[in-house]
Order: C-alpha cells, then structure tokens, then sequence
C-alpha cells in the first residue's frame, strides 16, 4: 500500500494567500484527521472525519480554516486568507475506526507550511 | 476530558544504555494505548500498542505495558541505538465519543555513539 499521501510536502506563501492542503488516505480507511504541529503546541487535532462526514471540527482555529472530504478517497484542508502563525506541519492521518477496535492511525509525511 | 502527559525531554543517552520514558494518562472508560515515533523530517510512524490492562506492546527491542492501576504505559528498551534518536509520542484513543488519538507533547531522544 502507498500509505497516506499528502501534497504539497512544502509550501511557502505570504500572508493573505489561499492555501490548498490535500491528502488521500490509504485505501479502505473509512476515518481521517488533520493535524497540525508546532514547537509551542504539539500535535494538535483540528478535524476528523468518519464516512467522508466532518465528525468534529473543534479542533479548527477559526472561520479561515476549512476542510472537506468529497468522497473517501481525498480530504483538502484550506486556509484563506493564510496569517505568519499558521505556519506549523501539517499531518493528514487515516485510519480504520470501528467501535470497540483500537483506532491506531496511519500518518501522512506531513505538508510543511511557511507564511511570510 | 483525555490527557497524556510524558515526561520532559531531551533524554540523551549513550549507545547500548537502557531507556525509559514515562507516560502517564487520564482517560473514561479503558483507552487503547500507544507509541508512535517521529524521525527527523518525517510523520509519525506508530511504534506499538495495547488495548487493554496488562497488555504489553512491543516492536523493535521496544516494550510498554499497559497499567491500568497505575494509569501508565512507559516505553522501555534494553539497549538504545543511534538510529533511535527521534521523538516519542504516547497516544491514546477512547473506544467512545472522540475517536481522534489524544497525544502527549513528546519526548526527544538523542543517543550519543
């Protein structure tokens, strides 16, 4: 299997720019999350999804973040307008969660993003 | 709510040392467990896992056991290499309401040849 597949694995871009994150998760998965990592806060979860539905978006700073899963093979994760402190890695994440299984989560290389 | 607390890093060991990292949880319910690692420049790769009390994960000369008196599920190996030098996560994930794994902040690890 490819695993999870991220792109672009690095982004460079200036404040007020639309950013387009995208991820496809291994084949078969039916959960996926996007994390976000930074030296200050770690691994964070900003949204997870379960059938393509968004299951909890809690973790999603704020309005400029947005994210969307059309079908169960691709999720995009977008921020307009793009601001120097979303500068973080982010990580798509997909996994096989079905109650009562341990819901252990496969990692994508991660999209480096720099605002400047 | 869940947490995972890990003990502070760096840990900097020599090669062939014993290593230890703790982690401690606080969960609903009985969480599943694990280990993930993160090389330089990499997502994390899952390391190992237990599912429930007294479970023992392991993978690569790595060993947790899951305790559930203790809330606890520390990472050990006998004899650290260089190769080992990365960053460990503990994680756990409650079979009800939030699936999303639920991390402790990292430990760093440097092992010195």
């Amino acid at each position: 299997d490819a695993g999870v597949i991220q792109s672009p694995r690095h982004e460079v871009t200036e404040m007020g720019q639309e950013v387009t994150l995208r991820c496809k998760p291994i084949s078969g998965h039916n959960s996926l999350f996007w994390y976000r990592q930074t030296m200050m806060r770690g691994l964070e979860l900003l949204i997870y999804f379960n059938n393509n539905v968004p299951i909890d978006d809690s973790g999603m700073p704020e309005d400029r973040f947005s994210a969307k899963m059309p079908n169960a093979s691709f999720s995009t994760l977008k921020i307009q307008p793009s601001e120097p402190r979303d500068s973080a890695v982010y990580f798509c994440a997909s996994s096989l969660g079905d109650r009562g299984l341990p819901y252990e989560q496969y990692f994508g290389p991660g999209t480096r993003l720099t605002v400047t | 709510g869940n947490s995972v607390t890990q003990m502070e890093g760096p840990v900097t060991l020599s090669e062939e040392a014993f290593l230890t990292i703790n982690c401690t949880y606080t969960a609903t319910g009985y969480p599943s467990l694990f280990w993930y690692v993160q090389y330089p420049g990499e997502g994390l790769q899952l390391l190992l896992k237990a599912t429930k009390a007294d479970d023992k994960g392991s993978n690569k000369g790595f060993e947790a056991t899951y305790r559930k008196e203790t809330t606890s599920f520390h990472l050990e190996k006998g004899s650290v290499q260089v190769s080992d030098s990365a960053v460990y996560f503990c994680a756990l994930s409650s079979r009800e309401g939030r699936r999303a794994l639920t991390f402790g902040s990292g430990t760093r690890l440097q092992v010195q040849p």
